[in-house]
Protein backbone atom coordinates (compact mmCIF):
# COMPACT_ATOMS: atom_id res chain seq x y z
CA UNK A 1 0.00 0.00 0.00
CA UNK A 2 1.26 3.46 -0.87
CA UNK A 3 1.68 6.08 2.01
CA UNK A 4 3.00 5.36 5.29
CA UNK A 5 1.86 2.45 7.95
CA UNK A 6 2.00 1.50 11.05
CA UNK A 7 2.13 -2.06 13.04
CA UNK A 8 0.61 -3.18 14.89
CA UNK A 9 -2.13 -0.54 15.13
CA UNK A 10 -2.83 -2.09 18.83
CA UNK A 11 -0.73 -3.54 21.21
CA UNK A 12 -1.06 -4.55 24.46
CA UNK A 13 2.33 -5.27 26.60
CA UNK A 14 3.23 -5.41 30.20
CA UNK A 15 5.48 -3.68 32.43
CA UNK A 16 9.35 -4.49 31.64
CA UNK A 17 8.89 -5.98 28.24
CA UNK A 18 10.23 -4.79 25.14
CA UNK A 19 8.21 -3.21 22.79
CA UNK A 20 8.79 -2.46 18.95
CA UNK A 21 6.41 -0.18 16.85
CA UNK A 22 7.34 -0.43 13.21
CA UNK A 23 7.00 2.62 10.52
CA UNK A 24 7.11 2.00 7.11
CA UNK A 25 6.56 4.68 4.42
CA UNK A 26 6.69 4.33 0.45
CA UNK A 27 7.07 8.07 -0.38
CA UNK A 28 10.99 7.81 -0.45
CA UNK A 29 10.66 10.71 1.92
CA UNK A 30 14.33 11.24 3.87
CA UNK A 31 12.49 13.02 7.21
CA UNK A 32 10.74 10.45 9.71
CA UNK A 33 9.31 11.36 12.67
CA UNK A 34 7.62 9.67 16.05
CA UNK A 35 5.55 11.52 18.51
CA UNK A 36 3.29 10.57 21.08
CA UNK A 37 -0.58 11.70 21.77
CA UNK A 38 -1.38 12.19 25.49
CA UNK A 39 -4.35 13.54 27.21
CA UNK A 40 -3.71 17.40 27.86
CA UNK A 41 -0.48 17.19 26.30
CA UNK A 42 -1.33 17.18 22.52
CA UNK A 43 1.30 15.21 20.33
CA UNK A 44 5.32 15.27 21.71
CA UNK A 45 8.40 14.30 19.31
CA UNK A 46 10.15 11.09 20.54
CA UNK A 47 13.11 11.23 17.90
CA UNK A 48 13.08 12.41 14.49
CA UNK A 49 15.65 10.81 11.67
CA UNK A 50 16.76 12.99 8.75
CA UNK A 51 18.00 10.42 6.23
CA UNK A 52 19.00 6.65 6.79
CA UNK A 53 21.58 6.23 10.01
CA UNK A 54 21.20 9.69 11.24
CA UNK A 55 18.87 10.32 14.27
CA UNK A 56 18.36 12.14 16.83
CA UNK A 57 16.24 12.86 20.05
CA UNK A 58 13.24 15.36 20.31
CA UNK A 59 11.18 16.38 22.87
CA UNK A 60 10.59 12.76 25.22
CA UNK A 61 13.36 11.01 24.28
CA UNK A 62 13.96 9.01 27.72
CA UNK A 63 12.77 5.18 27.67
CA UNK A 64 12.81 5.16 24.08
CA UNK A 65 15.45 3.93 21.29
CA UNK A 66 15.33 4.12 16.93
CA UNK A 67 16.94 2.89 14.31
CA UNK A 68 16.90 3.42 10.47
CA UNK A 69 19.26 1.41 8.42
CA UNK A 70 16.46 2.08 5.18
CA UNK A 71 15.26 4.82 4.23
CA UNK A 72 11.32 3.66 4.18
CA UNK A 73 11.86 2.11 7.91
CA UNK A 74 12.01 3.87 11.27
CA UNK A 75 11.22 1.57 14.24
CA UNK A 76 10.77 2.81 17.67
CA UNK A 77 11.29 0.81 21.03
CA UNK A 78 10.93 0.56 23.98
CA UNK A 79 13.32 -1.39 25.45
CA UNK A 80 11.83 -1.85 28.88
CA UNK A 81 7.68 -0.67 29.28
CA UNK A 82 7.02 1.56 31.99
CA UNK A 83 3.08 2.56 32.77
CA UNK A 84 3.81 5.79 31.95
CA UNK A 85 4.22 4.89 28.21
CA UNK A 86 0.83 3.84 27.53
CA UNK A 87 -0.01 6.36 24.98
CA UNK A 88 -0.85 6.63 21.07
CA UNK A 89 2.11 6.66 18.81
CA UNK A 90 1.92 8.39 15.42
CA UNK A 91 4.78 8.12 12.98
CA UNK A 92 5.14 10.76 10.17
CA UNK A 93 7.68 11.42 7.40
CA UNK A 94 8.65 14.65 4.98
CA UNK A 95 10.57 15.22 2.37
CA UNK A 96 13.28 17.73 2.20
CA UNK A 97 14.00 21.14 0.32
CA UNK A 98 12.82 24.48 0.50
CA UNK A 99 8.80 24.96 1.68
CA UNK A 100 6.88 23.75 4.06
CA UNK A 101 7.29 20.12 3.80
CA UNK A 102 4.23 18.58 4.96
CA UNK A 103 4.02 15.94 7.38
CA UNK A 104 2.43 12.90 6.63
CA UNK A 105 0.72 11.35 9.79
CA UNK A 106 0.47 7.38 9.87
CA UNK A 107 -2.66 5.78 11.39
CA UNK A 108 -1.56 5.51 15.06
CA UNK A 109 -0.50 2.79 17.53
CA UNK A 110 -2.39 2.71 20.59
CA UNK A 111 -0.22 1.02 22.84
CA UNK A 112 -1.07 -0.14 26.81
CA UNK A 113 1.53 -0.92 29.58
CA UNK A 114 0.19 -3.19 31.76
CA UNK B 1 12.49 26.12 22.96
CA UNK B 2 8.75 27.06 21.22
CA UNK B 3 5.81 26.43 22.51
CA UNK B 4 1.77 26.56 21.26
CA UNK B 5 -0.76 27.57 23.51
CA UNK B 6 -4.14 26.51 22.72
CA UNK B 7 -6.38 28.16 25.50
CA UNK B 8 -9.88 26.39 24.88
CA UNK B 9 -9.94 22.86 25.66
CA UNK B 10 -13.80 22.51 24.06
CA UNK B 11 -15.37 24.96 21.91
CA UNK B 12 -19.33 24.14 20.94
CA UNK B 13 -20.95 25.53 17.74
CA UNK B 14 -24.52 25.42 16.21
CA UNK B 15 -24.59 23.71 12.41
CA UNK B 16 -23.88 26.39 9.90
CA UNK B 17 -22.36 28.79 12.12
CA UNK B 18 -18.88 30.13 12.34
CA UNK B 19 -16.67 29.48 14.94
CA UNK B 20 -13.21 30.82 15.69
CA UNK B 21 -10.26 28.39 17.54
CA UNK B 22 -7.90 30.36 18.88
CA UNK B 23 -3.44 29.61 18.95
CA UNK B 24 -0.67 31.68 20.84
CA UNK B 25 3.17 30.49 19.93
CA UNK B 26 6.01 32.05 21.16
CA UNK B 27 9.16 31.86 19.42
CA UNK B 28 12.33 33.85 19.23
CA UNK B 29 12.90 33.32 15.07
CA UNK B 30 11.93 35.11 12.80
CA UNK B 31 10.81 32.61 9.92
CA UNK B 32 8.51 29.82 10.77
CA UNK B 33 5.39 27.98 9.81
CA UNK B 34 1.97 27.28 11.06
CA UNK B 35 -0.37 24.52 10.53
CA UNK B 36 -3.89 23.48 11.86
CA UNK B 37 -4.47 19.66 11.86
CA UNK B 38 -7.79 17.79 12.87
CA UNK B 39 -7.75 14.87 14.06
CA UNK B 40 -11.49 12.61 13.90
CA UNK B 41 -12.51 9.86 15.67
CA UNK B 42 -10.43 7.66 13.30
CA UNK B 43 -7.34 9.60 15.12
CA UNK B 44 -5.76 10.12 11.68
CA UNK B 45 -4.45 13.67 11.38
CA UNK B 46 -5.45 15.56 8.49
CA UNK B 47 -3.93 19.01 7.95
CA UNK B 48 -6.13 21.57 7.55
CA UNK B 49 -4.28 24.65 6.38
CA UNK B 50 -0.99 26.04 6.65
CA UNK B 51 1.00 29.76 6.94
CA UNK B 52 3.75 30.96 5.94
CA UNK B 53 5.34 33.04 8.38
CA UNK B 54 7.09 34.98 6.04
CA UNK B 55 3.30 36.28 4.25
CA UNK B 56 1.16 38.80 5.40
CA UNK B 57 -1.86 37.35 3.71
CA UNK B 58 -3.90 35.47 5.84
CA UNK B 59 -4.18 31.71 4.16
CA UNK B 60 -7.42 30.42 3.31
CA UNK B 61 -9.25 26.78 2.54
CA UNK B 62 -12.36 26.60 1.66
CA UNK B 63 -14.64 26.97 4.85
CA UNK B 64 -11.37 27.60 6.96
CA UNK B 65 -8.99 30.59 6.80
CA UNK B 66 -7.03 32.19 9.64
CA UNK B 67 -6.16 35.15 11.37
CA UNK B 68 -2.04 35.50 11.84
CA UNK B 69 -1.05 38.11 13.30
CA UNK B 70 2.66 37.34 13.38
CA UNK B 71 3.41 40.63 16.33
CA UNK B 72 1.07 39.23 18.51
CA UNK B 73 2.11 35.48 17.85
CA UNK B 74 -1.48 34.46 17.21
CA UNK B 75 -2.94 32.07 14.46
CA UNK B 76 -6.38 31.69 15.17
CA UNK B 77 -8.99 29.10 12.90
CA UNK B 78 -11.93 30.12 11.28
CA UNK B 79 -14.39 27.65 10.38
CA UNK B 80 -17.47 29.14 8.40
CA UNK B 81 -20.72 27.23 7.60
CA UNK B 82 -19.64 24.48 10.49
CA UNK B 83 -20.75 21.24 9.37
CA UNK B 84 -21.26 17.90 11.34
CA UNK B 85 -18.09 16.37 9.77
CA UNK B 86 -15.94 19.27 11.46
CA UNK B 87 -16.46 18.13 14.86
CA UNK B 88 -12.69 16.50 15.65
CA UNK B 89 -9.90 17.66 17.95
CA UNK B 90 -7.95 20.85 16.26
CA UNK B 91 -4.37 21.36 17.20
CA UNK B 92 -2.29 23.83 16.30
CA UNK B 93 1.06 22.81 15.28
CA UNK B 94 4.54 25.19 14.70
CA UNK B 95 7.87 24.24 12.64
CA UNK B 96 11.04 25.95 12.35
CA UNK B 97 11.67 26.63 8.80
CA UNK B 98 15.36 25.67 9.61
CA UNK B 99 14.95 22.78 7.19
CA UNK B 100 12.56 19.26 7.34
CA UNK B 101 14.33 17.79 10.34
CA UNK B 102 12.41 19.99 12.52
CA UNK B 103 9.79 18.62 14.45
CA UNK B 104 6.47 19.91 14.73
CA UNK B 105 5.35 21.73 18.51
CA UNK B 106 1.99 21.03 18.85
CA UNK B 107 -0.83 22.76 21.23
CA UNK B 108 -3.18 20.58 23.29
CA UNK B 109 -5.96 20.77 21.16
CA UNK B 110 -9.45 22.11 21.12
CA UNK B 111 -12.20 19.66 21.19
CA UNK B 112 -14.72 21.32 18.25
CA UNK B 113 -18.34 20.10 19.03
CA UNK B 114 -21.10 20.46 16.44
CA UNK B 115 -24.65 21.13 17.23
CA UNK B 116 -27.28 19.86 14.52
Amino acid sequence: DAGITQSPRYKITETGRQVTLMCHQTWSHSYMFWYRQDLGHGLRLIYYSAAADITDKGEVPDGYVVSRSKTENFPLTLESATRSQTSVYFCASSDWGQGYNEQFFGPGTRLTVL
Amino acid sequence: AQTVTQSQPEMSVQEAETVTLSCTYDTSESDYYLFWYKQPPSRQMILVIRQEAYKQQNATENRFSVNFQKAAKSFSLKISDSQLGDAAMYFCAYRSAGGGADGLTFGKGTHLIIQP
